[in-house]
């Protein structure tokens, strides 16, 4: 079975852009979340998606938005991009948005913002 | 809220020696709790996690933990290290019976194997 994909890998962008990232979460998993990694914070969470709803979102500014599709792929898209921005965003799914359910961590993208 | 705590950023053993990677959490109320590790260019990968079946968890890769509620910790443990458990490991949370698959990480420990 494929694991979780994320397109695209890197990406470089500079400040004011927006960009938009995918996720291709496991067949047959339905929740969708993702997180922002940085040396700073660490890992923070962003949002959940199950079933094309927004399930929680994370403390961040309404730059940050994602949506789902009806086949569980997911979207997460930062608008007027920021150099604090530059982060690994990575997806995880999971079977059921469920706390104890094990997810499954994508690859991850590498977003640099110049 | 939840949170965790993991002692520290840094730790660095011998191939042959006792791993211990040390989690502390803060919930309130019994919490599920994971780890995972990433190795460099990589997403995550759990290792092991404790949903209240059994206090001592066995994960892969030789892993375990045991979470102790009257120390609100949950440290990961393997007896001999490999070069290859070289990564950087995390230990998260996530609060039960919330619903939604939210997990709230701790700063993460860089784990060193020296030969």
């Amino acid at each position: 079975k494929a694991g979780v994909t994320q397109t695209p890998r890197y990406l470089i962008k500079t400040r004011g852009q927006q960009v938009t990232l995918s996720c291709s979460p496991i067949s047959g998993h339905r929740s969708v979340s993702w997180y922002q990694q940085t040396p700073g914070q660490g890992l923070q969470f962003l949002f959940e998606y199950f079933s094309e709803t927004q399930r929680n979102k994370g403390n961040f500014p309404g730059r940050f938005s994602g949506r789902q599709f009806s086949n569980s792929r997911s979207e997460m898209n930062v608008s007027t991009l920021e150099l604090g921005d530059s982060a690994l965003y990575l997806c995880a799914s999971s079977l059921v948005a469920h706390s104890y359910n094990e997810q499954f961590f994508g690859p991850g993208t590498r977003l640099t913002v110049l | 809220a939840q949170s965790v705590t993991q002692l520290g950023s840094h730790v660095s053993v011998s191939e042959g020696a006792l791993v211990l990677l040390r989690c502390n959490y803060s919930s309130s109320v019994p919490p599920y709790l994971f780890w995972y590790v990433q190795y460099p260019n990589q997403g995550l990968q759990l290792l092991l996690k404790y949903t209240s079946a059994a206090t001592l968890v066995k994960g892969i890769n030789g892993f375990e933990a045991e979470f102790k509620k009257s120390e609100t910790s949950f440290h990961l443990t393997k007896p001999s290290a490999h070069m290859s458990d070289a990564a950087e490991y995390f230990c998260a949370v996530s609060d039960r019976p919330t619903s939604g698959s939210r997990l709230t990480f701790g700063e993460g420990t860089q784990l060193t194997v020296n030969p």
